[in-house]
């Protein structure tokens, strides 16, 4: 059974740094595509990041580039969101995602970040 | 950006009875591979999103047949042959074609 489980999540003032973090069983996890989905309030899903499976290829929409970066450990089966310069519209629950088809197949169950001075 | 624009955004309906849900996007999103990377989540008050239909009309392990997805070019629909207590939430359709993908607004679905 495919299981994620996000951490890392938690207060933090505007413009500072967390780094999130989400562990992974039950597939194969090397060999698939990974991603952080934001449940923004009031207007729903939005993907963050994406990567591959071996790192090389990652994309970010536009209101995080240059300030989150996604990454991942296959030897450990974990993937991270290091999110730098934080602002208050970055506040929400954060999913860690299988990615199959194109897609989310299967999702963690969040983590809060609330940005706030 | 693919914008996806869902109708209507609250549905009530009645136990039994059918339901269905349009998701429209701004441009045709055919990947270079020949699939339509159209998908369909269902997040229950309380939970995790859950995919249910994946490539426009492939149901999921586990989901039951009552949900069946279908469309074309722009215009999609999920529909709900009976719908039952347990169907109660925010349903989500999402374009994984073009990056960044992007969802539609949702479409709360509550019993009358």
């Amino acid at each position: 059974e495919v299981h994620l489980v996000e951490s890392g999540g938690g207060l933090v003032q505007p413009g500072g740094s967390l780094r999130l973090s989400c562990a992974a069983s039950g597939f194969t996890f090397s060999t698939s595509w990974m991603g952080w989905v934001r449940q923004v309030p009031g207007k729903g899903l939005e993907w963050v990041a994406t990567i591959s499976q071996d790192g090389n290829e990652k994309y970010y929409v536009d209101s995080v580039k240059g300030r989150f970066t996604i990454s991942r450990d296959n030897a450990q089966n974990s993937l991270y969101l290091q999110m730098n310069s934080l602002r208050a519209e970055d506040a929400t629950v954060y999913y860690c995602a299988r990615c199959v088809a194109h897609s989310a197949a299967f999702w963690g169950r969040g983590t809060l970040v609330t940005v706030s001075s | 950006d693919v914008v996806m624009t869902q109708s209507p955004l609250s549905l009530p309906v009645t136990l039994g009875q059918p339901a269905s849900i349009s998701c429209r996007s701004s441009q045709s999103f055919v990947h270079s591979d020949g699939n339509t990377y159209l998908d369909w989540f269902q997040q229950r008050p309380g939970q995790s999103p859950r995919r249910l239909i994946y490539k426009v009309s492939n149901r999921d392990s586990g989901v039951p047949d009552r949900f069946s997805g279908s469309g074309s070019g722009t215009d999609f629909t999920l529909k709900i042959s009976r719908v039952e207590a347990e169907d109660v939430g925010v349903y989500y359709c999402m374009q994984g074609t073009h990056w960044p993908w992007t969802f539609g607004q949702g479409t709360k679905v509550e019993i009358k």
